[in-house]
C-alpha cells in the first residue's frame, strides 16, 4: 500500500507570492492533517480535514488555508508569503474520524526568499 | 495544557549497543495513545512504535521497545543493537483528543540520536 504522497517536494517562492501544496493520503484513509516544522517552533499542527470538512485548526493566520477533495486528496495554500513561512510542511493521514495512528508523508520544503 | 518533554537534545551510541531516549508528558486524560516517530536526514516522519495507555504491557517492535510508566507519565524508547540507520531525530508525540474530531499530535522538541560505527 502506498504511503502518504506529497508534491512538490521542494520549492522556492518570493515573498508576497502564494503557494499550493498537495497531499494524497494512504489509500482508504479519509482524514488528512497538515503540520509545519521549523527550527524555532518545532512541529506545529495546522489543520485537519475529514470528508471534505475542516475538523480542527491550529493557531495560524488566515493566510494558511486548505481543502480536501472527494477522493480524500488535500491541498494547503499559503497566500502572501512571508520569510517566516519557510519550513517543512508535513502532510499526514489516518484512517478516519476514529483512527488513532497518524502516518506522515515525506514533506514539502518551502523556501521563501 | 498538555505537554510533551524530551529532556535529552542529543545522544550518541556505539553501533550494536543499547540506548534509551526519555519522554515525559502531562495529561488529565485516562485513555490515550503515545507515539515515537523518527525523522532521518531525509526528513520523512516515520512511525517507530505506539503504546495504548490502557494496556499494561509495554509495546515492542523488533529492536524498539518502550518503558511506559502511566502513573509517572513517562514513555521512554529503548533501541537495542543500534544500527547506523537508526541515526535520526526522534520525537515523542502525544495526541490531543481521543481519535475524534479534535485529534492532533503534540510533539516534544526531539532527541538527535547519532549512532557511531
Amino acid at each position: 500500500k502506498a504511503g502518504v504522497t506529497q508534491t512538490p517536494r521542494y520549492l522556492i517562492k518570493t515573498r508576497g507570492q502564494q503557494v499550493t501544496l498537495s497531499c494524497s493520503p494512504i489509500s482508504g484513509h479519509r482524514s488528512v492533517s497538515w503540520y509545519q516544522q521549523t527550527p524555532g517552533q518545532g512541529l506545529q499542527f495546522l489543520f485537519e480535514y475529514f470528508s471534505e470538512t475542516q475538523r480542527n485548526k491550529g493557531n495560524f493566520p488566515g493566510r494558511f488555508s486548505g481543502r480536501q477533495f472527494s477522493n480524500s486528496r488535500s491541498e494547503m495554500n499559503v497566500s502572501t508569503l512571508e520569510l517566516g513561512d519557510s519550513a517543512l510542511y508535513l502532510c499526514a493521514s489516518r484512517e478516519g474520524a476514529s483512527g488513532n495512528t497518524i502516518y506522515f508523508g515525506e514533506g514539502s520544503w518551502l523556501t521563501v526568499v | 495544557a498538555q505537554t510533551v518533554t524530551q529532556s535529552q537534545p542529543e545522544m550518541s551510541v556505539q553501533e550494536a549497543e543499547t540506548v534509551t531516549l526519555s519522554c515525559t508528558y502531562d495529561t488529565s486524560e485516562s485513555n490515550y495513545y503515545l507515539f515515537w516517530y523518527k525523522q532521518p536526514p531525509s526528513r520523512q516522519m516515520i512511525l517507530v512504535i505506539r503504546q495504548e495507555a490502557y494496556k499494561q504491557q509495554n509495546a515492542t517492535e523488533n529492536r524498539f521497545s518502550v518503558n511506559f510508566q502511566k502513573a509517572a507519565k513517562s514513555f521512554s524508547l529503548k533501541i537495542s543493537d543500534s544500527q547506523l540507520g537508526d541515526t535520526a531525530m526522534y520525537f515523542c508525540a502525544f495526541p490531543l483528543g481521543s481519535g475524534g474530531s479534535n485529534y492532533k499530535l503534540t510533539f516534544g522538541k526531539g532527541t538527535l540520536l547519532t549512532v557511531n560505527p
